[in-house]
């Protein structure tokens, strides 16, 4: 059974405090990891996807980045902007096209 | 609006009754996801369809829950004789459904089901 671990489940930055949030995996057959972004009351909305140990992606002050356990999505010089519950999900090859989510990590990143 | 429509944003109901949850996914996606989150969890997938194709409906929790999507697009979640333990925040979800981006996921903003 696919299982995706996220930790920790809530972290408090000082604005300008860059930090690091985890997301360790155990899958059959990784086909894509996917980090999505949670505000209260909405829906989660699709950040970014890594396919293969090594690589990497930013987009403003967030970067993951991808190895064969797990991937860690770095939050440089966070904004109180910034403050929402990141998700991890990954989509295994036997799972067909399904993603199979971690609990999250509640970020609040205070003035 | 170009995005995934949820309807209705809130229900609640009595224990025993039951409800339908309906999802407009975004025009020309071919695939649609349910899934459920309780209050400060995780998103636990329910079912997915896939085109034509049989869908996959290992999430769905017990014979209570069912699905369908009529005619590729609009689909209904139903949820017979509604029980407390069924008290979540239900999301929808469609994507493209082909390629490198089956795993970029339009959500929309859930049916909040309170179940008293």
């Amino acid at each position: 059974e696919d299982q995706v671990t996220q930790s920790p489940e809530a972290l408090r930055l000082q604005e300008g405090e860059s930090s690091s949030l985890n997301c360790s995996y155990t899958v059959s057959g990784l086909r894509g990891l996917f980090w999505y972004r949670q505000d209260p009351g909405k829906g989660p909305e699709f950040l970014f996807t890594l396919y293969s140990a090594g690589e990497e992606k930013e987009k403003e002050r967030l970067k993951a980045t991808l190895t064969k356990k797990e991937s860690f999505l770095h939050i440089t010089a966070p904004k109180p902007e910034d403050s929402a519950t990141y998700l991890c999900a990954v989509q295994a090859g036997a799972a067909g096209n399904k993603l199979t989510f971690g609990g999250g990590t509640r970020v609040l990143v205070k003035p | 609006g170009a995005g995934v429509s949820q309807s209705p944003s809130n229900k609640v109901t009595e224990k025993g009754k039951d409800v339908e949850l309906r999802c407009d996914p975004i025009s020309g996606h071919t695939a649609l996801y349910w899934y459920r989150q309780s209050l400060g969890q995780g998103l636990e997938f329910l079912i997915y369809f896939q085109g034509n194709s049989a869908p996959d409906k290992s999430g769905l929790p017990s014979d209570r829950f069912s699905a369908e999507r009529t005619g590729g697009s609009v689909s209904t979640l139903t949820i017979q004789r509604t029980q407390q333990e069924d008290s979540a925040v239900y999301l929808c979800a469609s994507s493209r459904g082909g390629g490198l981006n089956t795993g970029e996921l339009f959500f929309g903003e859930g049916s909040r089901l309170t179940v008293l």
